[in-house]
C-alpha cells in the first residue's frame, strides 16, 4: 500500500503555463512535506517544504497548497521553464521518532517551450 | 561547504558477485547519513539510515548490509548480488535533527546481469 501517492506519472504544460503536481497520503501522523526535484542522472535536491501546521508554503515560481483534512497536497510552479522540465518526488515523514521519509512514485514534467 | 561523494558512478556485476559502494561526506561533522534505491524511473526508497558512528538501522531488507566505520564515511555492500538489485544508488545525508534538509549524492547506477 503507497503511502504517498502520486496521481500523475508524467504532466506536460507550454512555457509559461502553470504546473500543478498532485499529491496525497494515507498517515495521519505525517507532519513534513517535502517536495525535491530530480533530474536525469543525478541525486534528487529540496525544492519547497511545508509543515502541517500550514496551509501554504510560497517560494518564488514554486507554491506549495496544504489541505490537511483532505490529506492531499499539491505544487504548483508559476510561469513554468523548461529548464523546470525534472521528475518531482511528494515525500512525507512524521516528526516523533521517526528518520524514515517516504517518496511518492514521482510526475515527470515536461515544459514545452 | 559541505560535500558529497559517492563512488563508483556505476557499476555493472554478474548475479551472484559480491558488491561494495561508498560514500563520503567532507565539510559536516556527525552527519545523519542514508542510503536510498531508485528502481529506473521509479520511486526512492529508504534502505538504511545511520547517527552515529557504529550504528546502522536498517529500513527495508533487500539482501543488502550497510556500515559506518567512520563519522563520513557509509558503506553499502552485499555478498551476493540478485538481478532485483540493479537501479540508482543513492547516499544522503541530513543535519541533527529529524524531517530535516536531506543533502543527496550524484548516485551509483548498478547494473547487475
Amino acid at each position: 500500500q503507497q503511502q504517498v501517492r502520486q496521481s500523475s506519472q508524467s504532466l506536460t504544460v507550454w512555457e509559461g503555463e502553470t504546473a500543478i503536481l498532485n499529491c496525497s497520503y494515507e498517515n495521519s501522523a505525517f507532519d513534513y512535506f517535502p517536495w525535491y526535484q530530480q533530474f536525469p542522472g543525478e541525486g534528487p535536491a529540496l525544492l519547497i517544504a511545508i509543515r502541517s501546521v500550514s496551509d501554504k508554503k510560497e517560494d518564488g515560481r514554486f507554491t506549495i497548497f496544504f489541505n490537511k483534512r483532505e490529506k492531499n497536497l499539491s505544487l504548483h510552479i508559476k510561469d513554468s521553464q523548461p529548464g523546470d522540465s525534472a521528475t518531482y518526488f511528494c515525500a512525507a515523514s512524521a516528526s516523533s521518532g521517526s528518520w524514515q521519509l517516504i517518496f511518492g512514485s514521482g510526475t515527470q514534467l515536461t515544459v514545452m517551450p | 561547504a559541505q560535500t558529497i561523494h559517492q563512488w563508483p558512478v556505476a557499476e555493472i556485476k554478474a548475479v551472484g558477485s559480491p558488491l561494495s559502494l561508498g560514500c563520503t561526506i567532507k565539510g559536516k561533522s556527525s552527519p545523519n547519513l542514508y542510503w536510498y534505491w531508485q528502481a529506473t524511473g521509479g520511486t526512492l526508497q529508504q534502505l538504511f539510515y545511520s547517527i552515529t558512528v557504529g550504528q546502522v538501522e536498517s529500513v527495508v531488507q533487500l539482501n543488502l548490509s550497510a556500515s559506518r566505520p567512520k563519522d563520513d564515511q557509509f558503506i553499502l555492500s552485499t555478498e551476493k548480488l540478485l538481478l532485483s538489485h540493479s537501479g540508482f544508488y543513492l547516499c544522503a545525508w541530513s543535519l541533527g535533527t529529524e524531517n530535516e534538509r536531506l543533502f543527496f549524492g550524484h548516485g551509483t547506477k548498478l547494473s547487475v546481469l
